[in-house]
């Protein structure tokens, strides 16, 4: 079945130090790719999205390139701040539109040292 | 405010007791799902529902029931709790690709 694999935390980085979290991921068929984060106590809020491939996600300085020929999507920013620290999570839905379920990988802890 | 409602926020349960987490939402969206959050598992899937009267299971299913008599309501019920149950759990409900998540519930299964 489809999955979705990322890189083991935590990562620990001072802040204004450049971010990349790895995400790759195996699907049949076509899939749209996202980035949730998930701040202390809280639930999940929606980071950025792709749904084809070449298609770059962007929001608040974070960044990611939907790469089919690699089947990644990689969590880029490149000046982190403390207020960054959160839990990133990757994930795919199955099927370029909605299925109303999405396959999450394993979560990336973040922190960022003033 | 518009969103997903889960309901209570924290709860401890002795095994064998049953008890529902409620999970509501008010933006029509016609696909709900539930996810149980374990440390270094991410968020797997366990029931979610396409529309009113659909359920069906996801990856971790065994030990929950759902039901979805209406468009709003996505109850999940846990018959008899034991502490392989002790988890995060969220609602989502989703329209298209845009998916809203509950604040979670936190239960523990002693």
């Amino acid at each position: 079945g489809d999955s979705v694999t990322q890189m083991e935390g935590p990562v620990t980085l001072s802040e204004e130090a450049f971010l990349t979290i790895n995400c790759t991921y195996t699907a049949t068929g076509y899939p749209s790719l996202f980035w949730y984060v998930q701040y202390p106590g809280e639930g999940l809020q929606l980071l950025l999205k792709a749904t084809k491939a070449d298609d770059k996600g962007s929001n608040k300085g974070f960044e990611a390139t939907y790469r089919k020929e690699t089947t990644s999507f990689h969590l880029e920013k490149g000046s982190v701040q403390v207020s960054d620290s959160a839990v990133y999570f990757c994930a795919l839905s199955e099927k370029a539109g909605n299925t109303g379920k999405l396959i999450f990988g394993q979560g990336t802890t973040l922190q960022v040292k003033p | 405010n518009a969103g997903v409602t889960q309901t209570p926020k924290f709860q401890v349960l002795k095994t064998g007791q049953s008890m529902t987490l409620q999970c509501a939402q008010d933006m029509n969206h016609e696909y709900m799902s539930w996810y149980r959050q374990d440390p270094g598992m991410g968020l797997r899937l366990i029931h979610y529902s396409v529309g009113a009267g659909i359920t069906d299971q996801g990856e971790v299913p065994n030990g929950y029931n759902v039901s979805r008599s209406t468009t709003e309501d996505f109850p999940l019920r846990l018959l008899s709790a034991a502490p392989s149950q002790t988890s995060v759990y969220f609602c989502a409900s989703s329209y298209g690709l845009t998916y809203t998540f509950g604040s979670g519930t936190r239960l523990t299964v002693v």
